[in-house]
């Protein structure tokens, strides 16, 4: 099946540093990759839709200054926490679809995660 | 906000026996999907059902689909400790891409 790589898988940081996470599609174009945050026993949480090629498209209260998501080709995409500070730590999990005629357009393919620490 | 409801929240069973989770929407679909997760991991793609399909089988598992009463349901055969995690059910919000993810259930099989 598709495989979507994250890295790194955990992090630590200090408050207020910038933290750059990126997820990879390793055997599959994708044109849309989707970000996600997940607090501990909670589900996962829409953060932003990244496109290749055009802005990304984050979820109402989620702050795009905050989170910077570039996704510079059909198989990487990059999501910063800037000025990190400890209310951010959490689990962000990255999916990524496949194009049209593709590994299942339909179904979003999951990363390992990154568990992000911010002292 | 989410759109998926799951219930149980947490389910204990003895292996052999079988598991069924239930989720609930809010609005139209194109289709749901089931995800497992295991403690600290990513999400594994269990099986999309369509909402012109009423049932479907993956080895051991048995998806249902009802969208007149917008609900699905997962049920695991013959369960093992290693299907001890954590489902998902997951609908296509207002027919986009972006999924929407319910609350989750935390299945624990004893050995």
């Amino acid at each position: 099946g598709a495989v979507v790589s994250q890295h790194p898988s955990r992090v630590i940081c200090k408050s207020g540093t910038s933290v750059k996470i990126e997820c990879r599609s390793l055997d599959f174009q994708a044109t849309t990759m989707f970000w996600y945050r997940q607090f501990p026993k909670q589900s996962l949480m829409l953060m932003a839709t990244s496109n290749e090629g055009s802005k990304a498209t984050y979820e109402q209260g989620v702050e795009k200054d905050k989170f910077l998501i570039n996704h510079a080709s059909l198989t990487l995409s990059t999501l910063t926490v800037t000025s990190a500070h400890p209310e951010d730590s959490s689990f962000y999990i990255c999916s990524a679809v496949g194009l049209a005629g593709g590994w299942g357009t339909d179904t979003q393919y999951f990363g390992p995660g990154t568990r992000l620490t911010v002292l | 906000s989410q759109q998926g409801e799951e219930d149980p929240q947490a389910l204990s069973i003895q292996e052999g026996e079988n598991a069924t989770m239930n989720c609930s929407y809010k609005t139209s679909i194109n289709n749901l999907q089931w995800y497992r997760q295991n403690s600290g991991r990513g999400l594994v793609h269990l099986i999309l059902i369509r909402s012109n399909e009423r049932e479907k089988h993956s080895g051991r598992l048995r998806v249902t689909l009802d969208t007149s009463k917008k609900s699905s349901s997962l049920l695991i055969t013959a369960s093992r400790a290693a299907d001890t995690a954590s489902y998902f059910c997951a609908t296509d919000a207002q027919g986009a891409q972006k999924l929407v993810f319910g609350q989750g259930t935390r299945l624990t099989i004893n050995p």
